[in-house]
């Protein structure tokens, strides 16, 4: 079964700390994992992806890592803001399947000035 | 340039009715994907069109179609609405040019449909 699980379900973080927020995947098909994130009323927007030939991938304060090994991958956020506070997803698809992207649960993350 | 359009907004339907949705994708992308989302079972992936052609297909029941016109527009219909229709449904567009997964996809703001 195609599946990504996410943890936590929700976070929250004091203005200036380090969110993290976990991924694991089953299948080892996929080969694009993207992170998105969401406000309220509004539709998810691309924030960073990875493919697996890289173990890092670094845009700003948010950071991914990548252990193919593992099958796990998470989001960073260094010095958060409250402006993060939203909800994000990381995901996954398959190269003969790009326009599928398989969700996790997502993450509520709240950050407290 | 403008983005990912989806109309209605917002849709109130009763039981057993059905419900047509639209979206608009990013001028030039020929690759749109509607996806289902609720607080209980998150965001599933419906399906995929590219050049008016069914690409990719999720495990939702036959209830759930849709179609791509040549201008690249999408519309989704729901027959025989059930309570647990309830939910967002969000539209999302890319180049669709092939390049598999790299390619970003770009969400609309969303249908809010509720079923009574």
């Amino acid at each position: 079964q195609q599946q990504v699980k996410q943890s936590p379900q929700s976070l929250i973080v004091q203005k200036g700390g380090i969110s993290i927020i976990n991924c694991a995947y089953e299948n080892t098909a996929f080969d694009y994992f993207p992170w998105y994130q969401q406000f309220p009323g509004k539709g998810p927007a691309l924030l960073i992806a990875i493919r697996p030939d890289v173990s890092e991938k670094k845009e700003g304060r948010f950071t991914i890592s990548f252990n193919k090994s593992a099958k796990q991958f998470s989001l960073h956020i260094m010095d958060s803001q409250p402006g993060d506070s939203a909800t994000y997803f990381c995901a996954a698809s398959k190269r003969n399947q790009g326009g599928k992207l398989i969700f996790g649960q997502g993450t509520e993350l709240s950050v407290k000035p | 340039k403008a983005g990912v359009t989806q109309t209605p907004r917002y849709l109130i339907k009763t039981r057993g009715q059905q419900v047509t949705l639209s979206c608009s994708p990013i001028s030039g992308h020929r690759s749109v994907s509607w996806y289902q989302q609720t607080p209980g079972q998150g965001l599933q992936f419906l399906f995929e069109y590219f050049s008016e052609t069914q690409r990719n297909k999720g495990n939702f029941p036959g209830r759930f179609s849709g179609r791509q016109f040549s201008n690249s527009r999408s519309e989704m219909n729901v027959s025989t609405l059930e309570l647990g229709d309830s939910a967002l449904y969000l539209c999302a567009s890319s180049l669709g040019g092939g390049q598999g997964p790299l390619e970003t996809q770009y969400f609309g703001p969303g249908t809010r449909l509720l079923v009574l």
